[in-house]
């Protein structure tokens, strides 16, 4: 059974439009983690939350907001899509401390954005 | 400038034969992760390994702090191995991957 899940695998959106990409993990960790991998890029971190609180945030843009509804729930919502937003985001889990924890990845969502 | 760098960038092999792969890294670090990414593009953690040496099968990971590098080593190559390679070096706030590696093991 897939320890970490996101939802969809594959999304299309318009540009302006917005969207909600879906993450649970079923690992028992307290801290999640957004990153995105957009085509010969690196993969970039982009968010971490512990105990559903904030801990770091490296992306510039307000566009992209991550939700924690639950301590296992760590959605991202991004508003007015660009095609630039167009990458693979992945959702990945620990337990606390990022500086010295294993992480564990999702499958990933591939955003396109028209 | 880039805080983690991987080489080579890509590599060929032939089946059988040995890889070892590099990542350097200009900061400090609090903890290295070794990565497998398949060719769809889904993740698998190889190693946890902030410091030492660890063993995997035909993978060993030898991560050398005051050097600021870390090594994947993997023997007896085979096809199913190809794919990208990517480490991750993780500071108190923020995590960085290198750029990868791809691999192709030829039958």
């Amino acid at each position: 059974d897939p320890k970490i899940i996101q939802k969809p695998k594959y999304l299309v959106a318009v540009t302006g439009s917005e969207k909600i990409l879906i993450c649970e993990q079923y690992l028992g960790h307290n801290a999640m983690y957004w990153y995105r991998q957009s085509a010969k890029k690196p993969l970039e971190f982009m968010f971490s939350y512990s105990y559903q609180k904030l801990m770091d945030n490296q992306t510039a843009s307000s566009r992209f907001q991550p939700q924690s509804s639950k301590k296992n729930h760590l959605d991202l919502q991004i508003t007015a899509l660009k095609p630039d937003d167009s990458a693979t985001y992945f959702c990945a889990s620990s337990q606390p401390g990022l500086g010295g924890r294993e992480q564990y990845f999702g499958p990933g969502t591939r955003l396109t954005v028209l | 400038g880039q805080q983690v760098q991987q080489s080579p960038a890509s590599l060929v092999l032939q089946e059988g034969e040995n890889a070892e792969l590099q990542c350097n890294f200009s900061t400090s670090l609090n903890s290295m992760q070794w990565f497998y990414q398949r060719p769809g593009g889904s993740l698998v953690s190889l190693f946890y390994n902030p410091s030492g040496t660890k063993h995997s099968g035909r993978l060993t990971s030898t991560t050398v702090i005051k050097e600021r590098r870390s090594s994947l080593h993997i023997s007896s190559s085979q096809t199913t191995d190809s794919g990208t390679y990517l480490c991750a070096l993780a500071n108190t706030n923020k995590v960085v991957f290198g750029t990868g590696t791809r691999l192709q093991v030829l039958p």
